[in-house]
């Protein structure tokens, strides 16, 4: 089962573009890279998983190196409703699904 | 709004109690996770339910149990309650067994007193 570490907080400020990296050094073959949104008192938000390479949706990006180990998601021009708690996660889907504590992205106007 | 409701929203109760929350999946989704977030902790994991069956365990406690219903609503029975049960409670469910894009619920906000 693949342990993520990723930063305990971070700050930023609006309109900034902001880099969340993760580390996954044991990252099984299978295993999807997941991020999660989530604010206080409200449930996650799935936000964008990826295999390899680069993904991209409507608000955020995801880039995945050539060996896994890691993955950074990418937030365009944050602004203030971007300050919550941000969740990388991976697995293949029988495996205990762990959340860890997250990123705890703030951000500055 | 994710589609998956949980009911109540909070629950107060005293130690020792037995509660049960309720969760029902978003249409067509068979598969429920439960997790439990305490003040200012990560989610964790804690039981899955996939068709009525039990899928996967996490750190779920042996006074805690779950059950998924033929109509695929599921029910988490947490019994013997103590302080530190006191947390918010999460389900989330996905159309497959395995993991995939979770929608989660609203969370019910459990206090022991």
């Amino acid at each position: 089962l693949a342990k993520t570490t990723q930063p305990i907080s971070m700050d930023s400020y609006e309109g900034q573009e902001v880099n969340i990296t993760c580390s996954h050094n044991n990252i099984a073959t299978n295993d999807y890279i997941t991020w999660y949104q989530q604010f206080p008192s409200q449930g996650p938000r799935f936000i964008i998983q990826g295999y390899k390479t680069k993904v991209t949706n409507e608000v955020a990006s995801l880039f995945i190196p050539a060996d896994r180990k890691s993955s950074t998601l990418s937030l365009p021009r944050v602004s203030l409703s971007d300050t919550a708690v941000y969740y990388c996660l991976v697995g293949e889907g029988r495996d205990k699904i762990i959340f860890g504590k997250g990123t705890r992205l703030h951000i500055l106007p | 709004d994710s589609g998956v409701t949980q009911t109540p929203k909070h629950l107060i109760t005293a130690t020792g109690q037995r509660v049960t929350l309720r969760c029902s999946p978003r249409s067509g989704d068979l598969s429920v996770y439960w997790y439990q977030q305490s003040l200012d902790q990560g989610l964790q994991f804690l039981i899955q339910y996939y068709n009525g069956e039990e899928r996967a365990k996490g750190n779920i406690l042996e006074r805690f149990s779950a059950q998924q219903f033929p109509d695929l609503h599921s029910e988490l029975n947490l019994s013997s309650l103590e302080l530190g049960d006191s947390a918010l409670y999460f389900c989330a469910s996905v159309f497959g067994a395995d993991y995939n894009e979770q929608f989660f619920g609203p969370g019910t906000r459990l206090t022991v007193l």
